[in-house]
């Protein structure tokens, strides 16, 4: 697609229930990221994958997070059993992948699924 | 490890007047630096970047240039406008491996008319 598509945009559960956001990134990037944006805590990397490779998921708060991505395209982020300070916007971000001969590697974000734990 | 460290908002300034947003970080070689920013109810944007010493990113009238001895990227605009509010973040990228981005807290700019 033209973007990085998200959702849900918004998701309201109540602790203690599992909950998926889903990424869908631009097409033909093969490099997928997931974030979590706290208030007052800024951007936190969550898990990374790229092509066909073992995925780094060495920012998973806990082993109740845990994410898939298909086919190399849709990646699905799962929350088992929801508390109150995962309640945060979770970003996902792709890229082609390639690190550029300067070092740059651009990351497109989507817009956010923003979730709230009551 | 890696990490980056910019000034506490809200920013708050007037039509017009010169932005500076601080930004210094810490990181192993030499990192890509970016720029970020989030207009509200949108996703990250990258606004520019500069990947060595001395390169100065810029794009709609912000410029940073990447100091490696002060290993600052401060962001700077003459003129600030009040669709310029929003967040920015200031990013790195280690050049090692698959460089996933290392972020500040984030500036909130807010411009008033």
């Amino acid at each position: 697609g033209a973007g990085v598509s998200q959702s849900p945009s918004n998701k309201v559960t109540e602790k203690g229930k599992d909950v998926e956001l889903r990424c869908d990134p631009i097409s033909g990037h093969t490099a997928l990221y997931w974030y979590r944006q706290s208030l007052g805590q800024g951007l936190e990397f969550l898990i990374y994958f790229q092509g066909n490779s073992a995925p780094d998921k060495s920012g998973l708060p806990s082993d109740r997070f845990s994410a898939e991505r298909t086919g190399g395209s849709v990646s699905t982020l799962t929350i088992q059993r929801t508390q109150q300070e995962d309640s945060a916007v979770y970003l996902c971000a792709s890229s082609t992948g390639q690190t550029l001969s300067s070092g740059a590697n651009v990351l497109t974000f989507g817009a956010g699924s923003r979730l709230t734990v009551l | 490890g890696n990490s980056v460290t910019q000034m506490e908002g809200p920013v708050t300034l007037s039509e017009e007047a010169f932005l500076t947003i601080n930004c210094t970080y810490t990181a192993t070689g030499y990192p890509s630096l970016f720029w970020y920013v989030q207009y509200p109810g949108e996703g990250l944007q990258l606004l520019l970047k500069a990947t060595k010493a001395d390169d100065k990113g810029s794009n709609k009238g912000f410029e940073a240039t990447y100091r490696k001895e002060t290993t600052s990227f401060h962001l700077e605009k003459g003129s600030v406008q009040v669709s310029d509010s929003a967040v920015y973040f200031c990013a790195l990228s280690d050049r090692k491996g698959y460089s996933t981005l290392t972020f500040g807290k984030g500036t909130m700019l807010l411009v008033s008319p």
